[in-house]
């Protein structure tokens, strides 16, 4: 089946450093791909939407200067984390969508997260 | 806008007994679709069942089962024969009409299952 790939799977950072998160899609084309954050024993809380070739779409909130989306080819969206702080640990998570709707509705595919600590 | 309501923060079951995970949602679009994730603590959403909103039969997935209840706006996840593997965090998810793609999620359901 199809295969979303997250690197790195954790990372400790330094306060005030940056940190760049991969989400790939492995064996299709994805038009659009989502990031979300997820706090210990919470839900996940989508970040931004992410559209090849275009700017990303933010959800209220979330900083985009702080948080940058680039969806530069059908396989690939990075996520920066900038300037970071402790506040910012946490586990973000992409997913990927196939252009084409599945009739079981996995047309989005996840990555396998990314815990994020900075210290 | 949509909701997704889980209203089950933890459940303890015991091994190879059935167990039902509820799910409530709220939507405007006439067009949806619902989903079970389930995530282990390694922390990977797990695709689970997916129920259309103009499927008119219940989704089934080996010893998952969804049970779509369309006029109360429920869409519980049935484990049959539970196992020690099911353990984790199980979430519900809800994607909008085509332009609308994005999940939304619930709060989730930690399942324990006993030995």
């Amino acid at each position: 089946g199809a295969v979303v790939s997250q690197h790195p799977s954790r990372v400790i950072c330094k306060s005030g450093t940056s940190v760049k998160i991969e989400c790939r899609s492995l064996d299709f084309q994805a038009t659009t791909m989502f990031w979300y954050r997820q706090f210990p024993k919470q839900s996940l809380m989508l970040m931004a939407t992410s559209n090849e070739g275009s700017k990303a779409t933010y959800e209220q909130g979330v900083e985009k200067d702080k948080f940058l989306i680039n969806h530069a080819s059908l396989t690939l969206s990075t996520l920066t984390v900038t300037s970071a702080h402790p506040e910012d640990s946490s586990f973000y998570i992409c997913s990927a969508r196939s252009p084409k709707l599945r009739r079981d509705g996995t047309e989005a595919f996840f990555g396998q997260g990314t815990r994020l600590t900075v210290v | 806008a949509q909701k997704i309501t889980q209203t089950q923060p933890g459940m303890f079951v015991q091994e190879k007994e059935a167990v039902t995970l509820d799910c409530t949602y709220d939507t405007s679009d006439q067009s949806y679709g619902l989903f079970w994730y389930k995530q282990p603590s390694s922390g990977e959403m797990i695709f689970l069942i997916y129920q259309g909103s103009y499927d008119e039969q219940n989704a089934t997935e080996g010893r998952y089962s969804l049970n779509f209840q369309k006029a109360r706006k429920s869409a519980n996840l049935v484990i049959s024969a539970s196992q020690l593997g099911d353990s984790a965090m199980y979430f519900c998810a809800m994607r909008g009409n085509f332009g609308n793609e994005k999940l939304t999620f619930g709060t989730g359901t930690r399942l324990t299952i006993i030995p």
